[in-house]
């Protein structure tokens, strides 16, 4: 199975900083990672699909790049409304696999 | 707009066996264009993908849950479900039923995810 590793697991920004989770996958995915926002008592919503590009409504605040085993999710300027659990996931190979989470609260 | 929802039991007792039904609105399970999938998380734990069922009835499981799951689907109905046999403690989760991408392999939808506790 392809390991997937989040950092940081948790962080505390102040609205309009910069915020920025990485995710490595235990072995070359090429861009095939997604990622996901979940808030609390809801469902996971897919925010950004091969490693780049944007789910469709997903604010341009959001960007993510990367490829191969390294992959970043950028918050250009936190929102009050983004304060949630994001997590990644390959999709390069089954069995699926996820990153265990960063939790991004306001400070 | 696409909806699932998740029905089932909240609790099962150990060795007994967890059943969970996905009704799916706005799409048919039969469109070639998706996998109907089932992903858990255990409390304070990780998403972990249980398996997926094709239109055309092929399926795949985790490696790790692959002797326990059976995952079926019912066009008549437009629903899929989940079978997973011989439960423990461990098995404890939200369990998602969702829709997962056949050409961009990305999970487009869930559903809201009810916690399922095993104990007696």
């Amino acid at each position: 199975d392809i390991q997937m590793t989040q950092s940081p697991s948790s962080l505390s920004a102040s609205a309009g900083d910069r915020v920025t989770i990485t995710c490595q996958a235990s072995q070359d995915i090429t861009n095939s990672l997604n990622w996901y926002q979940q808030k609390p008592g809801q469902a996971p919503k897919f925010l950004i699909y091969d490693a780049s590009k944007l789910a469709t409504g997903v604010p341009s605040r959001f960007s993510g790049s990367g490829s191969g085993t390294d992959f970043t999710l950028t918050i250009s300027s936190l929102q009050p409304e983004d304060i949630a659990t994001y997590y990644c996931q390959q999709s390069h190979n089954l069995p699926l696999t996820f990153g265990g989470g960063t939790k991004v609260d306001i400070k | 707009q696409v909806q699932l929802q998740e029905s089932g039991p909240g609790l099962v007792r150990p060795s007994e066996t967890l059943s969970l039904t996905c009704t799916v609105s706005g799409v048919s399970v039969s469109s070639a264009n998706f996998y109907w999938t089932w992903i858990r998380q255990p409390p304070g734990r990780r998403l972990e993908w249980i398996g997926s069922i094709y239109y055309n009835g092929s399926a795949n499981y985790s490696p790790s849950l692959k002797s326990r799951v059976t995952i079926s689907a019912d066009p008549s109905r437009n629903q899929f479900s989940l079978k997973l046999t011989s439960v423990t403690a461990a098995d404890t989760a939200a369990y998602y039923c969702a829709r997962l991408g056949a050409g961009v392999p990305v999970i487009f939808s869930w559903g809201q995810g009810p916690l399922v506790t095993v104990s007696s």
